[in-house]
């Protein structure tokens, strides 16, 4: 299909376990991005990428790891996971070459650490 | 440091009950400011992009307009089915970063 997607949509861990959430999109799109969405604080960028082996960090960086590889996957690790890092996360994606440079967004993956 | 701005937090309507949601940003130049959509459980929904001030963009009931300070959505004569959460990011010039804002969480009741 084509677009964004993630998995798994749901996941629960437990504290200090690692965890990874994939993400795979099918535009070719330049720019990948990692957001975690909380209750009063909205949409907060965790990490984004600018090309394959490309990447820097956002406002909330700290406790998660990205790689890229390929241009298609991005992939969010939590190394060690805590339970404020429970939360909603959505990779996007969007293409600078392109007019228009809106983001894309995955369906989510609603992580819960206990 | 680039901010974004919405208000009403949560702003409850009538059916038929034309409104305005408000985005205030500052940023460094303006690459592009962009309207979400978002339901319970989904990922955003790209509506629109706005570029400069004094542009504007409809689709069905909404309009986005852009000043140079501020972008308005307004909902003409809303149905339940316009009830989510819409989401204001802006892109500052020279990246291709949004920043986004909380969000104004919409309900219209029939």
């Amino acid at each position: 299909d084509a677009g964004i997607t993630q998995s798994p949509r749901y996941k629960i861990t437990e504290t200090g376990r690692q965890v990874t959430l994939m993400c795979h999109q099918t535009w070719s799109h330049s720019y990948m991005f990692w957001y975690r969405q909380d209750l009063g604080h909205g949409l907060r960028l965790i990490y984004y990428s600018a090309a394959a082996d490309i990447t820097d960090k956002g406002e909330v960086p700290d406790g998660y790891v990205v790689s890229r590889s390929k241009t298609e996957n991005f992939p969010l690790t939590l190394e060690s996971a805590t339970r404020s890092q429970t939360s909603v996360y959505f990779c996007a994606s969007s293409d600078p070459g392109q007019v228009h440079t809106e983001a894309f967004f995955g369906q989510g993956t609603r992580l819960t650490v206990v | 440091e680039d901010q974004v701005t919405q208000s009403p937090e949560a702003l409850r309507l009538q059916e038929g009950e034309s409104s305005s949601l408000n985005c205030s940003y500052t940023v460094s130049g303006l690459r592009g400011l962009f309207w979400y959509r978002q339901d319970p459980g989904k990922g955003p929904e790209f509506l629109f992009t706005l570029y400069s001030a004094g542009e504007e963009k409809e689709k069905e009931r909404l309009k986005a307009t852009l000043t140079k300070k501020e972008s308005f959505l307004h909902i003409t004569a809303p149905k339940p089915e316009d009830s989510a959460t819409y989401l204001c990011a802006v892109q500052p010039g020279g990246s291709y970063i949004p920043t986004f804002g909380r969000g104004t969480s919409l309900i219209v009741h029939p």
